[in-house]
């Protein structure tokens, strides 16, 4: 069975500052999608980061970039220049190739302090 | 823009009873998902949906029950509500093959006393 984790139950960054977040999974599937969701306050899910399993290049979206270590089965989500609004729970997740089921991480708590 | 839309965003109901969250997305999505959110445990997977009238258990299933009667609406059942079921329940859409993406609904906070 697939499985996802996240070994940080909360983190800190200053403002302005980078900060990782930690993440693995287990699966026995080539080809796969990684996923970064965030959850603010608000309760709504909002997709940060998608990483292809066959892609070797490590995904990017402005602040936030990736580190995938297939061999590993790592999946890490760098945050550069934190903002306030980063603030929130992220979530790790995992979706096979033809997409199915839909496993997320317990999750991570992030603040930013000003 | 993609609208995944629950029932309620809080219910009340008491043990014993017979619960429905409603899950309508507006996208043709094939794949739908019921989870629920407790602190600490992050979203456990409670069923999904792959096609219409096509069920699978997740990873907590005991307890519920889900019906996909129509391609955009996936329902999920309490079928006697207990209070260890309080929880909030999100459900999400994932898009097709290719690049795929969940889309969420706005979850349900349900208090069963």
């Amino acid at each position: 069975a697939q499985t996802v984790t996240q070994s940080q139950p909360e983190m800190s960054v200053q403002e302005a500052e980078t900060v990782t977040l930690s993440c693995t999974y287990d699966t026995s599937e080539s080809d796969y999608y990684l996923f970064w969701y965030k959850q603010p306050p608000s309760r709504q899910m909002i997709l940060v980061i998608r990483q292809e399993a066959y892609k070797q290049q490590n995904a990017t979206e402005n602040r936030f970039s990736v580190n995938f270590q297939k061999a590993a089965k790592s999946f890490s989500l760098k945050i550069s220049d934190s903002q306030l609004g980063d603030a929130a729970m992220y979530f790790c997740a995992y979706c096979m190739e033809y997409g199915n089921k839909l496993v997320f991480g317990a999750g991570t708590i992030l603040r930013v302090k000003s | 823009d993609v609208k995944v839309t629950q029932s309620s965003r809080y219910l009340v109901k008491r043990t014993g009873e017979k619960v429905f969250l409603e899950c309508v997305q507006d996208m043709d999505h094939e794949n739908m998902f019921w989870y629920r959110q407790d602190p600490g445990l992050g979203l456990r997977l409670i069923y999904f949906s792959y096609d219409v009238k096509m069920k699978e258990k997740g990873d907590i299933p005991e307890g519920y029950s889900v019906s996909r009667e129509k391609k955009e609406r996936f329902s999920l059942i309490l079928e006697s509500a207990s209070t260890n079921q309080t929880s909030m329940y999100l459900c999400a859409s994932l898009t097709g093959q290719g690049r795929p993406e969940a889309f969420f609904g706005q979850g349900t906070r349900l208090t069963v006393v």
